[in-house]
């Protein structure tokens, strides 16, 4: 069975513009997660959608939004990038990510350096 | 407010010896632990994860202790090897209403020396 898989891997941009990631799930999972890793501030959740809808949401400015398509894949945009938005996005999938306590799996990642 | 805490970012180990890798909560909502490993430049690869209901669970060389009085977990790796040598994180979840988010420690590097 195919991972959880994320594209680009790596990204460069300059501040003010926005910017577009991409998480394709595991087959047959239909919770799609996204947080944050910086040095400092470790894994960080932003949003959790199930079926298209955002169920979750993290202590994030709006820049950052999200969607999920209905083949589950989910993509993620932050707007007007900052400096401070260089990080490891990464994306997890879980079967429904209900209170049956799924475990998450995990993308490789998209390296976003903001300069 | 760091609700997950692992406060040691490192750990050496001799191969062969037992790894402990220890966790801290504060949030008793929580009542599903996981842990995860991370190499560079990868996404966390899970490793095992326990329910509140338990207090043990093994899987091969790695055991997750709870002790929900205390707030406190560990992970056990026995015996280690140098392809353990990775960034180990353990997180914890609680249901938010029909969803779960997993609150992430900050992480501790065990490097395994042959």
């Amino acid at each position: 069975k195919a991972g959880v898989t994320q594209t680009p891997r790596y990204l460069i941009k300059t501040r003010g513009q926005q910017v577009t990631l991409s998480c394709s799930p595991i087959s047959g999972h239909r919770s799609v997660s996204w947080y944050q890793q910086t040095p400092g501030q470790g894994l960080q959740f932003l949003f959790e959608y199930f079926s298209e809808t955002q169920r979750n949401k993290g202590n994030f400015p709006g820049r950052f939004s999200g969607r999920q398509f209905s083949n589950s894949r989910s993509e993620m945009n932050v707007s007007t990038l900052e400096l401070g938005d260089s990080a490891l996005y990464l994306c997890a999938s879980s079967r429904t990510g209900g209170p049956n306590t799924d475990t998450q799996y995990f993308g490789p990642g998209t390296r976003l350096t903001v300069l | 407010d760091q609700q997950v805490k692992q406060n040691s970012p490192s750990l050496s180990v001799q191969e062969g010896r037992i790894s402990i890798l220890n966790c801290d909560y504060t949030n008793s909502m929580f009542d599903y632990f996981l842990w995860y490993k991370k190499y560079p430049a990868e996404g966390p690869t899970f490793l095992i994860s326990i329910s509140s209901i338990k207090d043990k669970n093994e899987d091969g060389r790695f055991t997750v202790f709870l002790n929900k009085s205390a707030k406190h977990l560990s992970l056990h790796i026995v015996p280690s090897q140098p392809g353990d040598s990775a960034v180990y994180f353990c997180a914890a979840s609680s249901a938010s209403g029909s969803a779960r988010q997993l609150t992430f420690g900050s992480g501790t590097q065990l490097t395994v020396l042959p």
